[in-house]
């Protein structure tokens, strides 16, 4: 089945410390996305990435990280600088960057003690 | 900046009637306008991409339309199911804003 994997689906942080959330796509698609979700509020843009070895900041880059090292994946790094890190993280990908529809994963919800 | 709004933030309604979800976006300058459901803790599924040469799209008994010079898109529902309970939201995918989405309850 093609589709987008988040992992893992539930994760715990200390104050401090940095997480990584994974993001892999066998859809082939050129351009993924991460985005932000907190309650109440709409998804906000963090980076995106159009083609391998390359990404843009989104709304809310401050705090975050990311590569794109191949085709298939792109995770998100949040650092022990990103402020209040506790939300729903989306990522989503397009065959190609631009107007394409979208595809979203599963999230992953991080929760910072 | 693209700014995307949503009305009603929620609507609840009986079993079986038929309802409309509306989408208004600000820049009008779009190339396609997708909407998508989210359930609770999951992810967003792709319901409808309206894509620029299209007016309308429909999928079952989601119909779904768009009007870029008033910068409107209009998401029906027809004959409602429990199931259906969900939120909804839209976004014109280039513009990677989304909406905060309605909050549609089906009430049996």
């Amino acid at each position: 089945d093609g589709g987008i994997t988040q992992s893992p689906k539930y994760l715990f942080r200390k104050e401090g410390q940095n997480v990584t959330l994974s993001c892999e796509q066998n859809l082939n698609h050129d351009a993924m996305y991460w985005y932000r979700q907190d309650p109440g509020q709409g998804l906000r843009l963090i980076y995106y990435s159009q083609i391998v070895n390359d990404f843009q900041k989104g709304d809310i880059a401050e705090g975050y990280s990311v590569s794109r090292e191949k085709k298939e994946s792109f995770p998100l790094t949040v650092t022990s600088a990103q402020k209040n890190p506790t939300a729903f993280y989306l990522c989503a990908s397009t065959p190609l960057a631009g107007a394409s529809e979208q595809f979203f994963g599963p999230g992953t919800r991080l929760t910072v003690l | 900046k693209q700014e995307v709004t949503q009305i009603p933030a929620a609507l609840s309604v009986p079993e079986g009637e038929n309802l409309v979800l509306n989408c208004s976006f600000t820049d009008s300058a779009i190339y396609n306008l997708q909407w998508f459901r989210q359930d609770p803790g999951k992810g967003l599924t792709s319901l409808l991409l309206i894509q620029s040469s299209q007016r309308e799209q429909t999928s079952g008994r989601l119909n779904a339309s768009l009007d870029k010079s008033s910068g409107r898109s209009t998401l029906y529902i027809a004959a409602s199911q429990p199931g259906d309970s969900a939120t909804y939201l839209c976004a014109p995918p280039e513009k990677l804003t989304f909406g905060t989405g309605t909050r549609l309850t089906i009430i049996p």
